[in-house]
């Protein structure tokens, strides 16, 4: 089956420094998507990449689509405590005519000492 | 922001009891999933429904059955719980649009551990 590799599995930084996450695949997907799950929470979307070779932001977060479809990038810019939780990557594939199946990473954990 | 409810939040309960968990969206999206998660573990997708009365078996297999009877509610049923069936259960949903083919959004999850 599909399997997404995604690094790295945990990090620590300092409040203010950035961040890089990225998430590989075997397989061509065709809509990246990265959330966020806080504990005892729901993924909450943060970003959602339709085109290979999409750059998009949304406040501090930046994302890429890579190029060949099998992979894309999360940047977060001047981290603060509370982007501390768990994010994921997760890949969209088709399943026949309008419906998809989702896969997912296995996660980062980011910690942010303040 | 997502209009996907599930209750309970949590849930303890005792081996062999019968437990439903709900889900419900207010989004009129025709499309909706139920996966299994661990904590701190990724996501496993184990029910879906493609509208009203379709449902299909997910990837990880699960003792679990599910229903859909009207478009906006998904409820996830236990016939009988095991302590094996302690995780975190998440419900989401999508509705498939050119614009964003098929981008789902969760709930906000039900805990469950069974003694």
């Amino acid at each position: 089956g599909q399997q997404l590799n995604q690094s790295p599995q945990s990090m620590f930084i300092q409040e203010g420094e950035d961040v890089s996450m990225n998430c590989t695949s075997s397989s061509i997907f065709n809509t990246w998507l990265w959330y966020k799950q806080d504990p005892g929470e729901g993924p909450v979307l943060l970003i959602a990449l339709y085109k290979a070779g999409e750059l998009t932001s949304n406040g501090r977060l930046t994302a890429q689509f890579g190029i060949t479809r099998k992979d894309s990038f999360l940047n977060i810019s001047a981290s603060i405590p509370s982007d501390v939780g768990i994010y994921f990557c997760a890949g969209l594939s088709s399943r026949g005519g309008s419906n998809y199946k989702l896969t997912f990473g296995k996660g980062t954990l980011l910690t942010v000492n303040p | 922001e997502a209009d996907i409810y599930q209750t309970p939040r949590y849930l303890v309960i005792g081996t062999g009891k019968k437990i439903t968990l709900e889900c419900s969206q207010t989004m009129g999206h025709d499309k909706m999933y139920w996966y299994q998660q661990d904590p701190g573990m990724e996501l496993h997708l184990i029910h879906y429904s493609y509208g009203v009365n379709s449902t299909e078996k997910g990837d990880l297999s699960s003792e679990s059955t599910v229903s859909r009877i009207r478009t906006e509610h998904f409820p996830l049923t236990l016939e009988s719980a095991r302590p094996s069936h302690t995780s975190q259960y998440l419900c989401a949903s999508s509705e498939y649009t050119r614009l964003s083919t098929d981008t789902q959004y969760f709930g906000p999850g039900t805990r469950l551990t069974v003694l």
